[in-house]
């Protein structure tokens, strides 16, 4: 089936540091979603990407869409003990949402 | 913009009761909203997809019976689960979709809390 596979699975670094966290698949697709969950709480949005190439930063976070459209990449830079938390790459097909399996960061102040 | 909110954020109930959840959209028109539930450690499992004014389409392997689904308007969906089970307590979680431009991006909801005794 159509899967999105997103490393590293967890990462553990110390404040400061940046992370790059990946999602790759077999399949084209027209988006890439990139979404933090906070334990507790539901996925919040963090960078939306529609085209192939596109480059896009909120703040310390930036992603990219793959040119070939089966790949994306988020990096996060200067990390803070607040940017704990799992985070998911997600992709649209047929109206629905493909996830990854999620990259769980943890920061050591 | 693009919030959603969830009612109530924590419920524990008997078994064999029914419990329902509410998801609103708060500052868009969704045209579609979705039902998910999360297992502890993994990512979200899709349940059903729900169109403003028409049924629901069930995932595979979800009891439509078990879990009712209505879309009244289109800013509230709910969710109920019936005659609920101590299997059935997980944490179940919304999303609402716009439509247009950029349509299939879904904002979620922050979550239900369902522990069933």
């Amino acid at each position: 089936g159509q899967q999105l596979n997103q490393s590293p699975q967890s990462m553990f670094i110390q404040e400061g540091e940046d992370v790059s966290m990946n999602c790759t698949s077999s399949s084209i697709f027209n988006t890439w979603l990139w979404y933090k969950q906070d334990p507790g709480e539901g996925p919040v949005l963090l960078i939306a990407l529609y085209k192939a190439g596109e480059l896009t930063s909120n703040g310390r976070l930036t992603a990219q869409f793959g040119i070939t459209r089966k790949d994306s990449f988020l990096n996060i830079s200067a990390s803070i003990p607040s940017d704990v938390g799992i985070y998911f790459c997600a992709s649209s097909r047929g109206g629905k949402l493909i996830f990854g399996q999620g990259t769980e960061l943890s920061v050591k102040p | 913009g693009a919030v959603v909110s969830q009612h109530p954020s924590w419920v524990i109930c008997k078994s064999g009761t029914s419990v329902k959840i509410e998801c609103r959209s708060l500052d868009f028109q969704a045209t579609t909203m979705f039902w998910y539930r999360q297992f502890p450690k993994q990512s979200l499992m899709l349940m059903a997809t729900s169109n403003e004014g028409s049924k629901a389409t069930y995932e595979q392997g979800v009891e439509k019976d078990k879990f009712l689904i209505n879309h009244a308007s289109l800013t509230l969906s709910t969710l109920t689960v019936t005659s609920a089970h101590p299997e059935d307590s997980s944490f179940y979680i919304c999303s609402a979709s716009m439509g247009g431009q950029g349509g299939e991006t879904q904002y979620f909801g922050p979550g239900t809390r369902l522990l069933v005794l």
